[in-house]
């Protein structure tokens, strides 16, 4: 399976910045990537998704940025609203069954 | 987008009782399922991948005699838990992918089921 992890578990950022949420993923021969949002109580969310052959993707008021290089994942939202208050989780796989890491907390502040 | 409608969101059952949940992709077929559990400011751990017309396959530690899934049409998955001790209560979440359309929509999930057992 696949080893994916989060850098920190809790992310603390006042409303209206923008929000980085990083992740590292171990296999190098990983071709697709998702972020997930969790709100309390609920299933996960689709964020957005990239693809191997792609180094940044945007969203409306989101994007993914990969290094293949050093393995590691980023998501940026923009001008973070209360709304983004939840758990993010990466996903890294290639067409195979998901294999959440930790998920880091997104907590914004009023 | 695809849909998964999870059933119920909701159930508390006594201990030694069997307790089925429902997974169905609304909008799309889906011949792979996914449960997963998840306890409480964890991850989500994935149970087993159920493949329609196939037996699921179980992840390591998953006792397949105390999970039971069926994965009888493209559209609905089931998870019944036998026997359910209050070790099983957690919250189970299933998800589902739409054969080529998994780029832009990623696995669809669906709303969990929070499982209480007493």
């Amino acid at each position: 399976g696949e080893s994916v992890g989060l850098h920190l578990p809790t992310l603390s950022v006042q409303e209206g910045d923008n929000s980085i949420i990083n992740c590292a993923y171990s296999n190098s021969a990983s071709d697709y990537f998702i972020w997930y949002k969790q709100e309390s109580g609920k299933g996960p969310q689709f964020i957005i998704d990239i693809r191997s052959n792609m180094d940044k993707r945007q969203g409306q008021r989101v994007t993914v940025l990969l290094n293949k290089t050093v393995k590691h994942l980023s998501l940026q939202i923009a001008a973070t609203q209360p709304g983004d208050s939840a758990v993010y989780f990466c996903e890294a796989g290639a067409n195979s069954k998901l294999t959440f890491g930790k998920g880091i907390t997104l907590s914004v502040r009023p | 987008g695809a849909v998964v409608s999870q059933h119920p969101s909701r159930v508390i059952c006594k201990s030694g009782t069997s307790v089925k949940i429902e997974c169905r992709s609304l909008d799309f077929q889906a011949t792979t399922m996914f449960w997963y559990r998840q306890f409480p400011k964890q991850s989500l751990m994935l149970m087993a991948t159920s493949n329609e017309g196939s037996k699921a396959t179980y992840e390591q530690g998953v006792e397949k005699d105390k999970f039971l899934i069926n994965h009888a049409s493209l559209t609905l998955s089931t998870l019944t838990v036998t026997s359910a001790h209050p070790e099983d209560s957690s919250f189970y979440i299933c998800s589902a992918r739409d054969g080529d359309r998994v780029f832009d929509y990623g696995y669809t999930f669906g709303s969990g089921t929070r499982l209480t057992v007493v």
